[in-house]
C-alpha cells in the first residue's frame, strides 16, 4: 500500500460530460503529480502541484484542469470528454519532510480508470 | 515527445536468465529512477540513481547511468516469473520541474 488514495477506481461516462478525479497523497507529502496512461502506453505527464501551487505543466489539454487544496488533496477535472480521453489516470505524491518539490521516489495510487462511451 | 526512449519495447526470456532494458533521455538530469508496473496497477519505485553516480545495486537489480551518452540500463538477474511486468525509467530534468517517464519495456518471463 503506497498510502496514495485515488477515487473513483472506475468511471464510465459519455462524450461531452465532465468528471472529477480525486487524489489523497501520502501523509506529509507536499507534491502531487497527475499522469495519463492510455491503453498499453507510457505515462504522459499532465501537471504537478507543490504545497497548493502549480509547479509544472505537461501536455495537459485545455479541457483539463487541476488544483491542490490546503489539506493537500488534489482533484483533476476533465470536461467536454472525448472518446480519446479514455485512459488510466494516475496520481503520485512525494516530498515528505522536505521543501524540495522533486526529491526522488514517487508513490503512486492505483489509478482511476476512465471509460468514455 | 516528452517521453524518453526505452529499448526494447518488449522482452521475453526464460526464467533464471538475466534481463536487460535500456533507457535514453534528452537533456541534463538530476536523477533517474526505475519503476515497475504490474498490468493495470499503480507503479512501484524500484531504484533511484543520481546524476553523479554511475552504478547502483538493490537485490537482484543493477542500474547503470552514463550521463555522457544520456542513457541508463536496468539489469534484473536470475529472473523469476513474478518479475513479469512493465518497467519504466523516469527522469528528473535539471531544467524543468517535471518527472518524465519513458515508454516502458514489457518483460515476460517464461517458466
Amino acid at each position: 500500500d503506497s498510502g496514495v488514495t485515488q477515487t473513483p477506481k472506475h468511471l464510465i461516462t459519455a462524450t461531452g460530460q465532465r468528471v472529477t478525479l480525486r487524489c489523497s497523497p501520502r501523509s506529509g507529502d507536499l507534491s502531487v503529480y497527475w499522469y495519463q496512461q492510455s491503453l498499453d502506453q507510457g505515462l504522459q505527464f499532465l501537471i504537478q502541484y507543490y504545497n497548493g501551487e502549480e509547479r509544472a505543466k505537461g501536455n495537459i489539454l485545455e479541457r483539463f484542469s487541476a488544483q491542490q487544496f490546503p489539506d493537500l488533496h488534489s482533484e483533476l477535472n476533465l470536461s467536454s470528454l472525448e472518446l480519446g480521453d479514455s485512459a488510466l489516470y494516475f496520481c503520485a505524491s512525494s516530498g515528505r519532510g522536505t521543501f524540495k518539490p522533486n526529491t526522488g521516489e514517487l508513490f503512486f495510487g492505483e489509478g482511476s480508470r476512465l471509460t468514455v462511451l | 515527445s516528452q517521453q524518453g526512449e526505452e529499448d526494447p519495447q518488449a522482452l521475453s526470456i526464460q526464467e533464471g536468465e538475466n534481463a536487460t532494458m535500456n533507457c535514453s533521455y534528452k537533456t541534463s538530469i538530476n536523477n533517474l529512477q526505475w519503476y515497475r508496473q504490474n498490468s493495470g496497477r499503480g507503479l512501484v519505485h524500484l531504484i533511484l540513481i543520481r546524476s553523479n553516480e554511475r552504478e547502483k545495486h538493490s537485490g537482484r537489480l543493477r542500474v547503470t547511468l552514463d550521463t555522457s551518452k544520456k542513457s541508463s540500463s536496468l539489469l534484473i538477474t536470475a529472473s523469476r516469473a513474478a518479475d513479469t511486468a512493465s518497467y519504466f525509467c523516469a527522469t528528473d530534468y535539471s531544467s524543468a520541474s517535471k518527472i518524465i517517464f519513458g515508454s516502458g519495456t514489457r518483460l515476460s518471463i517464461r517458466p
